[in-house]
């Protein structure tokens, strides 16, 4: 049973561009939820998506983020218009259901903007 | 307020000795759990303890939890290089929106062969 999968690993991007981070939840899993971890931080909550909505969007900014977990294929989160601010690791978790149950993280996407 | 803070900040010890590093809190919670990070990956998760109990085991692992105190305690006994990582503790609150986990900035730790 593979894990939470993540990509890119690592990611660049030139102040302005977008940003697209993908996350694959655990087999069973659709429940996903996106943490960011600034350097030397902990891990800040960012989104809770079930299939096709949005549940709690509190942890994100509310201009240039954006998330989605479609009905198929993977949950992805989109940063326009980068700024260095945004530089952070950013992690996915999934669990089987809502509430407090496990969360299994992915490896996280290290995005790096220029 | 900062959930979940972690003490020490860093944590140096020789490989065979215990490492204990502690954690606290401000609101009720369902649950604590801590989780261990390797340098640059992802995060493993070790251990979770409910609000009604008051000590787990895992294998090398102790954990405490006082709810009267809002802390928590990680004890990792005879002390492995491999253990070298950051540790922090993430807390389920009770009541609504109790599905996210609220980490401290995490311990680390360097055990010295």
């Amino acid at each position: 049973n593979a894990g939470v999968m993540q990509n890119p690993r690592h990611l660049v991007r030139r102040r302005g561009q977008e940003a697209r981070l993908r996350c694959s939840p655990m087999k069973g899993h659709s429940h996903v939820y996106w943490y960011r971890q600034l350097p030397e931080e902990g891990l800040k909550f960012m989104v809770y998506l079930q299939k096709e909505n949005i549940i709690d969007e509190s942890g994100m900014p509310k201009e240039r983020f954006s998330a989605e977990f479609p009905k198929e294929g993977p949950s992805i989160l989109r940063i326009q218009q980068v700024v260095r601010g945004d530089s952070a690791a950013y992690f996915c978790a999934s669990s089987p259901s809502r509430g407090t149950d496990t969360q299994y993280f992915g490896p996280g996407t290290r995005l790096t903007v220029l | 307020s900062q959930q979940g803070e972690e003490d020490p900040q860093a944590l140096s010890i020789q490989e065979g000795e215990n490492a204990t590093m502690n954690c606290s809190y401000k609101t009720s919670i369902n649950n604590l759990q801590w989780y261990r990070q390797n340098s640059g990956r992802g995060l493993v998760h070790l251990i979770l303890i409910r609000s009604n109990e008051r000590e787990k085991h895992s294998g090398r692992l102790r954990v405490t939890l006082d709810t009267s105190k809002k802390s928590s305690s990680l004890l990792i006994t005879a002390s492995r290089a491999a253990d070298t990582a950051s540790y922090f503790c993430a807390t389920q609150r009770s009541g609504g929106s109790n599905y996210k986990l609220t980490f401290g900035k995490g311990t680390l730790l360097t055990v010295n062969p």
